[in-house]
């Protein structure tokens, strides 16, 4: 049982360019979250999904789009990288009705 | 829109000493507080949590208390040791919302002085 898993670790992207970062879970969590992270700001939602096939928009969308094609993934992407996007990225997920989220070990993502 | 603002933002303290971080959120039907600790370079974890029609949760050497009134919650940590300094987040999941989504206060950097 791995929980929640991100790939990749880590990256550096230059601006303009697109990444896709890909969270999987194993726990047959129906809710899936996006969170950036940065220093003195706490997590912000970037984008969730409530299950297969249906996305919604957070705190600070803009930027991004999201996928959930499967229910065990969760894609975040970025069409045109700016270095505002640099940030930590972290995945989460969730038992309907349950609000406890699990956390994913986080992306590092870096624009130049 | 909603939001959650978590004090202070850094606190220091003596090992054995208690630590207490305090956050107050915007929407009245709010009726989830969970408390994150998040260790350096790893992923935010739920310490405790408390549901709004309960005033106060003990766990350990943790607590959260609740004033629904007053619209705010906070976490105390008793007889602090050095493996309690982490990051705290707060959050709080709006009443309205059966999505699960949570607003996550600012953090709180702790350390515990040996």
């Amino acid at each position: 049982n791995a929980g929640v898993t991100q790939t990749p670790k880590f990256r550096v992207l230059k601006t303009g360019q697109s990444m896709t970062l890909l969270c999987a879970q194993d726990m047959n969590h129906e809710y899936m979250y996006w969170y950036r992270q940065d220093p003195g700001m706490g997590l912000r939602l970037i984008h969730y999904s409530v299950g297969e096939g249906t996305t919604a928009k957070g705190e600070v969308p803009d930027g991004y789009n999201v996928s959930r094609l499967k229910k065990q993934n969760f894609l975040l992407g970025l069409e045109s990288a700016a270095p505002s996007q640099t940030s930590v990225y972290f995945c989460a997920s969730s038992f309907q009705g349950s609000y406890e989220q699990y956390f994913g070990p986080g992306t590092r993502l870096t624009v130049t | 829109g909603e939001n959650v603002e978590q004090h202070p933002s850094t606190l220091s303290v003596q090992e054995g000493d208690s630590a207490v971080i305090k956050c107050t959120y915007s929407d009245s039907a709010s009726n989830y507080f969970p408390w994150y600790k998040q260790e350096l370079g790893k992923r935010p974890q739920l310490i405790i949590d408390i549901r709004s029609n309960v005033g106060e949760k003990k766990d350990q050497r943790i607590a959260v208390t609740l004033n629904k009134t007053a619209k705010h919650f906070s976490l105390h940590i008793t007889e602090t040791q050095p493996e309690d300094s982490a990051v705290y987040f707060c959050a709080a999941k709006g009443g309205s919302s059966n999505t699960g989504k949570l607003i996550f206060g600012q953090g709180t950097t702790l350390q515990v002085k040996p």
